[in-house]
């Protein structure tokens, strides 16, 4: 399969503390972006890191990348209640239009 | 608002009916997606269209029909389903394939309840 996995399924922490979130995938990647989604909506992307990256950053966002080992980590620090959602990866690949998600990690800050 | 915009957002349909979805952008964007989201699977890449053409079909059932009449719409004509494609069904767009890779902007999605 080319599509990715999270891990761990669900995630609960307490607001203020780090959010890390795993993604492995199989295939060679051009990029690798992950993206929020509330229940039942729509996902929104958060970043996007290409595959001569390592690692970058946005607000609150860590993500990094290691294509030796085709994983993939997010990191949320200072979490908030807001930021409850699951949390899925996405691989696209070059020269394609593809991009194939994981099955997404729920994450549940608690106030 | 991400630009894309699904109608309708409950759909509720028995299995002899037959419906569309629509899906519309205003981003500019030339490559549209259909993908469907099941409960505890992962989104699954249904369609492709790619300056109007379809790039991809996974493997769907051909009671999913899509359409792409041009480059801000795409349909999904639905015929005979069964209650196994109940699922929330989301529509994207992007720039299409680069070198670089190009971000997906969503819509809300359709909830399809197939009884």
């Amino acid at each position: 399969s080319q599509q990715g996995e999270e891990d761990p399924q669900a995630l609960s922490i307490q607001e203020g503390e780090n959010a890390t979130m795993n993604c492995s995938y199989k295939t060679s990647i051009n990029n690798l972006q992950w993206y929020r989604q509330n229940s039942g909506r729509g996902l929104v992307h958060l970043i996007l890191i290409r595959s001569n990256e390592r690692e970058k950053h946005s607000g609150r966002l860590r993500v990094t990348l290691d294509t030796s080992k085709k994983s993939s980590s997010l990191l949320i620090t200072a979490s908030r209640a807001a930021d409850t959602a699951s949390y899925f990866c996405a691989t696209g690949e070059t020269g394609a239009n593809n991009l194939f998600f994981g099955t997404g990690t729920r994450l549940t800050v608690i106030p | 608002e991400t630009g894309v915009t699904q109608t309708p957002r409950h759909l509720v349909m028995g299995m002899t009916n037959k419906k569309s979805l629509k899906c519309e952008q205003h981003l500019g964007h030339n490559a549209m997606y259909w993908y469907k989201q099941s409960a505890k699977k992962p989104l699954e890449l249904m369609f492709v269209y790619s300056l109007e053409e379809r790039v991809e079909n996974n493997s769907v059932p051909s009671r999913f029909s899509p359409e792409c009449p041009n480059s801000s719409h795409l349909f999904l004509h639905l015929h005979t389903l069964q209650p196994e494609d109940s699922a929330l069904y989301l529509c994207a767009s992007s720039q299409g394939a680069d070198r670089d890779g190009t971000e997906a902007f969503f819509g809300q999605g359709t909830r399809l309840t197939v009884v």
